[in-house]
């Protein structure tokens, strides 16, 4: 398994602003993972964080919103910018060690965040 | 275009009977399944797993049953405990390697 360090694990913030997540890993990982669970809503796949370069976004995100940085094998972080009510949510950090497809993945324990 | 569909939000279940939470799919292209168990404030963890290769994959207490023909599955949990309480995550994945996940399903198991 993976031991996943994700912070803050919790935040309340103004609309407008911008909160950045960290996440950490015990050890180096193939492939990083930010995923965002609305209220009452499944895992949304954000974007796959790529060491060394841009990020990957899926349909419906983009990095001006949600800019990613990756800058080893061990960390990212996920910056939710100019922040409005809809995007309170739990996001999460998650990986897989390596690249094999279905290898499965390791959460960390998620960031609950408010936007009042 | 929900690929992966939990459509019970919820499941009340007395303790040492049977628990059965469902999941349906719609991509024909998925070969590999997944469950998580999500416990609040925690992120989900991985609980297991069945390649579109089988139809039932057992695990202590858990199992879980693929009908392909169907695009469905299903996780039994028996005995059920209180511990077992949480929200449980469907997740599908195909030859991209992503995790399309399930709205999931609240499980409640009394003493």
């Amino acid at each position: 398994s993976a031991v996943i360090s994700q912070k803050p694990s919790r935040d309340i913030c103004q609309r407008g602003t911008s909160l950045t997540i960290q996440c950490q890993v015990d050890s180096q990982v193939t492939m990083m993972f930010w995923y965002r669970q609305q209220p009452g809503q499944s895992l949304t796949l954000i974007a796959t964080a790529n060491q060394g370069s841009e990020a990957t976004y899926e349909s419906g995100f983009v990095i001006d919103k949600f800019p990613i940085s990756r800058p080893n094998l061990t960390f990212s972080t996920l910056t939710v910018s100019n922040m409005s009510p809809e995007d309170s949510s739990i996001y999460l950090c998650s990986v897989r060690r390596d690249i094999a497809t279905n290898e499965k993945l390791f959460f960390g324990s998620g960031t609950q965040l408010s936007v009042l | 275009d929900q690929q992966v569909k939990q459509n019970s939000p919820s499941l009340s279940v007395q303790e040492g009977r049977i628990s059965i939470l469902n999941c349906d799919y719609t991509n024909s292209m998925f070969d590999y399944f997944l469950w998580y168990k999500k416990y609040p404030a925690e992120g989900p963890t991985f609980l297991i797993s069945i390649s579109s290769i089988k139809d039932k994959n057992e695990d202590g207490r858990f199992t879980v049953f693929l009908n392909k023909s169907a695009k469905h599955l299903s996780l039994h949990i028996v005995p059920s405990q209180p511990g077992d309480s949480a929200v449980y995550f469907c997740a599908a994945s195909g030859n991209t390697g992503k995790l399309i996940f399930g709205q999931g399903t609240t499980l409640q198991v009394k003493p």
